[in-house]
């Protein structure tokens, strides 16, 4: 079935630096693929999403990649801020509103 | 607009008793999922509806777990009896026929003695 690894399972960064999260998937069906931010005892929260169809997707400080031949996607955070410690998850699914198959998670840490 | 609403926010309860959770989607969203999500990991489905109907029920532990959504708006996942393992959180989420989002509820927190 579907599979998706994401890495790293912890991440550490200064305040002000870049940060990088990476997925692979492994059903080369895969059309969408969110990412969310989960706080500590909230809920998850989308923060930006990509298609099959496109390379790249910036929103302010965040940007998602998408390598369809490699089959993976990453996240990047530049300018990080202390807000923006939090676990992130990546996700893959197949069909439009299908079940998400999520990631490990990755526990970002800004240090100010 | 109002979110994904989820009661209860918490419950404790012994191994081998039942306990259920509620849960009401966003408005007009016609997908409702339920996920747990143990400690540590990220989200796994248990069951999707279709307003009514089942669309995914593939990883639902079904002796021991079960959920309906009779009249295609709020839904009740239920367990019993409830295992130490079954100790999660369990997200409800929504979409709407026409965009992949996915909305996530507070969710409930299980604790399993």
């Amino acid at each position: 079935g579907e599979n998706v690894e994401q890495h790293p399972s912890t991440l550490s960064v200064q305040e002000g630096d870049s940060a990088v999260i990476k997925c692979t998937y492994s059903d080369s069906a895969s059309n969408y693929f969110p990412w969310y931010k989960q706080e500590l005892g909230k809920r998850p929260q989308l923060i930006i999403d990509i298609r099959s169809n496109v390379g790249e997707k910036k929103d302010q400080r965040i940007a998602v990649t998408l390598n369809k031949t490699a089959k993976h996607f990453s996240l990047h955070i530049t300018e990080t801020q202390p807000e923006d410690s939090a676990v992130y998850f990546c996700a893959a699914t197949l069909n439009q509103g299908g079940k998400l198959i999520f990631g490990q998670g990755t526990e970002l840490s800004v240090k100010p | 607009e109002a979110g994904v609403a989820q009661s209860p926010r918490y419950k404790i309860i012994e191994k081998r008793q039942s306990v259920a959770f509620w849960c009401n989607p966003i408005s007009g969203h016609a997908t409702l999922y339920w996920y747990q999500q143990i400690l540590g990991q990220g989200p796994k489905l248990l069951i999707q509806f279709q307003n009514n109907g089942v669309v995914d029920d593939s990883q639902l532990p079904k002796d021991r777990f079960s959920a309906e959504r009779l009249k295609g708006v709020d839904s009740t996942l239920k367990i019993q009896p409830a295992k130490l393992e079954d100790s999660a959180v369990y997200l409800c989420a929504s979409s709407s026929d026409y965009t992949d989002t996915q909305y996530f509820g507070p969710g409930t927190r299980l604790t399993v003695l």
